[in-house]
């Protein structure tokens, strides 16, 4: 069981905006939430680390945001290649597993 | 351009061991910790263990310690990450990941991704 929690999946029309959310212990411990996009046979991208940075070449429509023990990731004008699964991660502080990931959550296009 | 390149998997036997290697280029190896993540469809994405730039850390998830040993040959840019006493749910697809760290730390999140090397375990 993740210890990090995401809904399971997330849908909106192109051009909307969608919110995704990740929450749990450790994003409300440390400033170290990253989030990867995942398309379907492809590794994992970061998208968004320690909360808010975005690494270079990284649409501007993606943004990372934290409020106490939940993080969110906000794709704005969502577009068809949007359509991903998103996982939140985050460093633990914890020596029996340093960093854990969320569930996963699938964004749908209408 | 950076590029990791997985290899290494196919079939264990329960109880067996497997190496993975991962090849890296494009950026300076011995400056960077390097991370395994494998991943399942039911369990999804998980964190393995850590080797830092110079080799005297390593971290290991307690679903793998004592088990799986991580190691790197920074003259030949290349990860390793050594599998015994494989089980059932050790199977996955694992990545090699570079720690996005420019300073020779660990920051624990995940810039770069090889392709993924699939593990089965099966008699």
């Amino acid at each position: 069981q993740s210890a990090l929690t995401q809904p399971a999946s997330v849908s909106g029309s192109p051009g909307q905006s969608i919110t995704i959310s990740c929450t749990g212990t450790s994003v409300g411990a440390y400033n170290s939430v990253s989030w990867y996009q995942q398309h379907p046979g492809r590794a994992p991208k970061l998208i968004i680390y320690d909360v808010v940075n975005r690494p270079s070449g990284v649409s501007d429509r993606f943004s990372g945001s934290k409020s106490g023990s939940t993080a969110s990731l906000t794709i704005s004008g969502l577009q068809a290649e949007d359509e991903a699964d998103y996982y939140c991660g985050s460093y633990t502080g914890i020596i029996t597993t340093l960093h854990v990931f969320g569930s996963g959550t699938t964004v749908t296009l209408l | 351009q950076v590029s990791l390149v997985e290899s290494g998997g196919g079939v264990g036997q329960p109880g067996g061991s497997l190496r993975l290697s991962c090849r890296a280029s494009g950026f300076t190896f011995r400056t960077y910790s390097m991370h395994w993540v494998r991943q399942t469809p039911r369990q999804g994405l998980e964190w393995v263990a850590v080797i830092s730039n110079n080799e005297k850390i390593q971290h290991y998830a307690d679903s793998v310690k004592g088990r799986f040993t991580i190691s790197r040959d920074n003259s030949i840019n290349t990860l390793y990450l050594e599998m015994t006493g494989l089980r059932p749910e050790d199977a996955a697809v694992y990545f090699c990941a570079k720690d996005g760290h420019t300073g020779g730390g660990i920051i624990y999140h995940f810039d770069s991704w090889g392709q993924g090397a699939l593990v089965t375990v099966s008699s």
